[in-house]
């Protein structure tokens, strides 16, 4: 089955500067990669995602690069804001026999340090 | 309204009781799952349906018994409860192959 792992498990960074969060995946069946973010005590939602056709994606402050050779792919925050402190979630989805299949990341612990 | 309403939002309950979880989507999404969060924020899938069928089961304790009446609605029976139990259950769903999942607001499950 698939095995997402994600990197770093905590991260801490100063009002202003980038973050970037890792994942790596080992089924190369997989062909779509959501982020979700979730906020304290709040559902996961999804902020961005990129799909197997595509090397990068962009939504105003938040980037997504995917390697499909090398099977990861990263989550970019740029000029990062308190309300971004929440815990991220990469995942990976294949479709086995017709039906989705999403295994997520263990989950970043992103702080943003006014 | 809530695309994905999940009730009860709180259940505290004694080791050995049986519980269940409802789960309705308004988006009229083919397919749904249950999640299991723990304590150190770890999202694992449970069950997966896919227009009332059982398509994901992972490896969960047969304690646990989900049903889906309707491409709606899934719910989350747990019999004879046990401290482990105790997590965050969130229920999500999602229009078809390939496409983000929208997810409820959890259930918080507390063993005493």
């Amino acid at each position: 089955g698939e095995n997402v792992e994600q990197h770093p498990s905590t991260l801490s960074v100063q009002e202003g500067d980038s973050a970037v969060i890792k994942c790596t995946y080992s089924d190369s069946a997989s062909n779509y990669f959501p982020w979700y973010k979730q906020e304290l005590g709040k559902r996961p939602q999804l902020i961005i995602d990129i799909r197997s056709n595509v090397g990068e994606k962009k939504d105003q402050r938040i980037a997504v690069t995917l390697n499909k050779t090398a099977k990861h792919f990263s989550l970019h925050i740029t000029e990062t804001q308190p309300e971004d402190s929440a815990v991220y979630f990469c995942a990976a989805s294949a479709v086995s026999g017709g039906y989705q299949k999403v295994t997520f990341g263990i989950g970043t612990k992103l702080q943003v340090i006014p | 309204d809530t695309a994905v309403s999940q009730t009860p939002k709180y259940l505290v309950t004694q080791m050995g009781n049986d519980k269940s979880i409802k789960c309705e989507q308004n988006l009229g999404h083919d397919t749904m799952y249950w999640y299991k969060q723990d304590s150190k924020k770890f999202l694992k899938i449970m069950f997966s349906y896919n227009n009332k069928e059982l398509i994901i089961n992972e490896t969960v304790p047969n304690r646990f018994s989900p049903k889906s009446p309707d491409k709606a609605h899934l719910n989350l029976h747990i019999n004879s409860l046990e401290l482990g139990d105790s997590a965050v259950y969130f229920c999500a769903s999602s229009p078809h192959n390939n496409q983000p999942q929208h997810f409820g607001d959890g259930t918080r499950l507390s063993i005493l």
